[in-house]
């Protein structure tokens, strides 16, 4: 099944130890998102990629960073986490910007933070 | 700043009957609509849309209202069924940002026999 995969489900890490979180996608689809959601929160959009171009939200904080070497996968670097960066990331896809509104989404990752 | 709320943490309704979700949105340039379904150890699924254009969308037993003048959306699942028990977000768009959907912080509905 064509889907949006998650590595690993979760990951703990140290305060100040960088940090990777994974993405593949099967969908072969141009655009690909990052989400935070802390608990109780709604999903917050970090940065997303229509094909190699980056887009970042004005309000990321700098520690966050991202890669997408190929369609298929897309990483999250957080390279120095803090204690407040301990949420569930979400991936998703979209086939492009006109159907940005449906979006695919991961499991997520659920980072912990020590 | 919060553009989309959904005012109801959570709600519990009994089986065959219909669920009635709320949200709410600021902000004037909004022009797509969408509800999202989460369930637990899962990624939010896609579930139904509404453009601005119109005031109701229905698929199958998911209907969705727009109250444009109101700034208010809802969901009305008709019947309940103890499968639809998740978190449901409310999510919108705005004009010329159809890539940028803000989310709603959810409600989680149970759906009990």
């Amino acid at each position: 099944d064509a889907m949006v995969i998650q590595n690993p489900r979760y990951q703990v890490t140290q305060f100040g130890k960088p940090v990777t979180l994974s993405c593949s996608q099967t969908l072969n689809h141009n655009v690909m998102y990052w989400y935070q959601q802390k608990s109780s929160q709604a999903p917050k959009l970090l940065f997303h990629y229509y094909d190699k171009d980056f887009n970042n939200e004005a309000d990321t904080p700098d520690n966050f960073q991202s890669r997408r070497p190929n369609t298929s996968f897309c990483f999250l670097d957080i390279r120095s986490p803090g204690l407040g960066d301990a949420a569930m990331y979400l991936c998703a896809t979209s086939r492009d910007r006109a159907r940005g509104h449906e979006q695919y989404f991961g499991p997520g990752t659920r980072l912990t933070v020590t | 700043d919060q553009q989309v709320k959904q005012n109801s943490p959570s709600l519990s309704v009994q089986e065959g009957r219909i669920s009635i979700l709320n949200c709410d949105y600021t902000n004037s340039m909004f022009d797509y609509f969408l509800w999202y379904k989460k369930y637990p150890a899962e990624g939010p699924t896609f579930l139904i849309s509404i453009s601005s254009i119109k005031d109701k969308n229905e698929d199958g037993r998911f209907t969705v209202f727009l109250n444009k003048s109101a700034k208010h959306l809802s969901l009305h699942i008709v019947p309940s069924q103890p499968g639809d028990s998740a978190v449901y977000f409310c999510a919108a768009s705005a004009v010329g940002n159809t890539d940028k959907l803000i989310f709603g912080t959810g409600t989680r509905l149970q759906v009990f026999p």
